[in-house]
């Protein structure tokens, strides 16, 4: 069964870190890029990394450029956020995602709450 | 506010059809495929068209999609009560580089 799953949220203070995590099965996880998707308190999805297949290409959306951080190991089946200087528009439910057919599997997301 | 545009509620009697559009520009949907997702709150969000109008095998064939230009619309015919959920569309945009959505319609089946 192909599943992802994500770890690693919490809640933490305005400035502050956390690493998320999301585990990949079930497919070939070398083979496909990945993204990471956040829905925000109020109805709405937003994409905010994406990393290509081997690691070696990441893009970020402008509201999080020089604070996330977008990687994955292979040898783990594993993807990555690093997430930096938080701060409360950072907060929701971040999802890991598939790139195939746009985004054909997704993990059942990490919560990560800002707040002080 | 999302770049691309969709009404933020649609809603039909049981049985009946619903569209919900998606506007963008030539830089998203005008250059690239289109995907929607289907969001049921506290779930994960569940891909139900891609590349404008293939569906995943698991997706009734209630569900169709379409594209024109900068625009693509999502059909649900034959409305059920377990279609209620928020539905995204989503492509990549040239110009951002990156994966954007639209902001998202609420179906609600009378």
């Amino acid at each position: 069964e192909v599943q992802l799953v994500e770890s690693g949220g919490g809640l933490v203070q305005p400035g502050g870190s956390l690493r998320l995590s999301c585990a990949a099965s079930g497919f070939t996880f070398s083979d496909y890029g990945m993204f990471w998707v956040r829905q925000g308190p109020i109805r709405g999805l937003v994409g905010v990394a994406h990393i290509n297949d081997d690691g070696t290409k990441t893009h970020y959306a402008d509201s999080v450029k020089g604070r996330f951080t977008i990687s994955r190991d292979n040898a783990k089946n594993t993807l990555y956020l690093q997430v930096n200087s938080l701060n409360a528009e950072d907060t929701g439910v971040y999802y890991c995602t598939r790139d195939r057919n746009g985004m054909d599997v997704w993990g059942r997301g990490t919560t990560v709450t800002v707040s002080s | 506010q999302s770049v691309l545009t969709q009404p933020p509620s649609v809603s039909a009697a049981p049985g009946q059809k619903v569209t919900i559009s998606c506007s963008g520009q030539n830089s998203n949907i005008g250059q690239g495929w289109v995907s929607w997702n289907q969001h049921l709150p506290g779930t994960a969000p569940k891909l139900h068209i891609y590349d404008n109008n293939k569906r995943p095998s698991e997706v009734p064939d209630r569900f169709s999609g379409s594209k024109s230009g900068t625009s693509a619309t999502l059909g649900i015919t034959g409305l059920q009560t377990g279609d209620e959920a928020d539905y995204y569309c989503g492509t990549w945009d040239s110009s951002l580089n990156g994966w954007v959505f639209g902001g998202g319609t609420k179906v609600t089946v009378l």
